[in-house]
C-alpha cells in the first residue's frame, strides 16, 4: 500500500521569504509525484509532477520539487513567495498500476504575511 | 473551455433525503473520480470509473452510488443522506496514464442537517 505523509499542516512566511513545503511517501513500487494546490473556495490545480528523470522537477508560478528516492521525498520550494501563494497545497502519489490510483497528502496551509 | 463543472456547488439537505451531484468534462477523459474532502482527512476516493458505462468502488463508498452513463458525465447519488456525509465533494477526471495528473472541479459544499 502507498501513503503520503505530509509533515506540516501549516507553515507561516513572511513575503519574499524562501519556503518549502515537505512531503514523505511510502510505496513498495516505482512512483509518480505529484504536488496540487487549492486556493480558497476552489478545486484543486496540478502544480507539478515527477514521473522519471531529472529528480529536479518545475511546476507553474515558480514552485520546484525534488524527488529524493533514498530519503523517500518530495519537498515542495520556492525561493521567493508572494501574499497570492496563499493556499492549501497537496502531495500525492501514485504506483501507476491499475486505474491509477493517487492517494493524497492531508495538505499542508501555507500562508504568507505581508 | 470549461473543463470539469461540479452542479450544484451548493446544497443543504435534511437527513434521510436523497440528491444527485453531476460532475461533466469537455476534455474527452477516460477516467473520472468522485472524492470527498474533509478537514484533517485530505481527499479520499468515493468512486471511480475508468470508461463509459464502468464504475468501481473507491476506499469510502458507502451510502453513495454513482453511473457513468455518457462519456462525460459521471453523477454521484446520495441515496438517504447523513450527517457524517456533510463535506465537500470533488469531481476530477484524467486522459488515462496518470502520468498527466488529474482535472478538478470546483467542488460542491453538502451540508447533511
Amino acid at each position: 500500500a502507498q501513503s503520503v505523509t505530509q509533515l506540516d499542516s501549516q507553515v507561516p512566511v513572511f513575503e519574499e521569504a524562501p519556503v518549502e513545503l515537505r512531503c514523505n511517501y511510502s510505496s513498495s513500487v516505482s512512483v509518480y509525484l505529484f504536488w496540487y494546490v487549492q486556493y480558497p473556495n476552489q478545486g484543486l490545480q496540478l502544480l507539478l509532477k515527477y514521473l522519471s528523470g531529472s529528480t529536479l522537477v518545475k511546476g507553474i508560478n515558480g514552485f520546484e520539487a525534488e524527488f529524493n528516492k533514498s530519503q523517500t521525498s518530495f519537498h515542495l520550494r520556492k525561493p521567493s513567495v508572494h501574499i497570492s501563494d496563499t493556499a492549501e497545497y497537496f502531495c500525492a502519489v501514485s504506483d501507476g498500476g491499475g486505474y491509477q490510483k493517487v492517494t493524497f497528502g492531508i495538505g499542508t496551509k501555507l500562508q504568507v504575511i505581508p | 473551455n470549461a473543463g470539469v463543472t461540479q452542479t450544484p456547488k451548493f446544497r443543504v439537505l435534511k437527513t434521510g433525503q436523497s440528491m444527485t451531484l453531476l460532475c461533466a468534462q469537455d476534455m474527452n477523459h477516460e477516467y473520472m473520480y468522485w472524492y470527498r474532502q474533509d478537514p484533517g482527512m485530505g481527499l479520499r476516493l468515493i468512486h471511480y470509473s475508468v470508461g463509459e458505462g464502468t464504475t468501481a468502488k473507491g476506499e469510502v463508498p458507502d451510502g453513495y452510488n454513482v453511473s457513468r452513463l455518457k462519456k462525460q458525465n459521471f453523477l454521484l447519488g446520495l441515496e438517504s443522506a447523513a450527517p457524517s456525509q456533510t463535506s465537500v465533494y470533488f469531481c476530477a477526471s484524467s486522459y488515462g496514464s496518470q502520468s498527466y495528473g488529474y482535472t478538478f472541479g470546483s467542488g460542491t459544499r453538502l451540508t447533511v442537517v
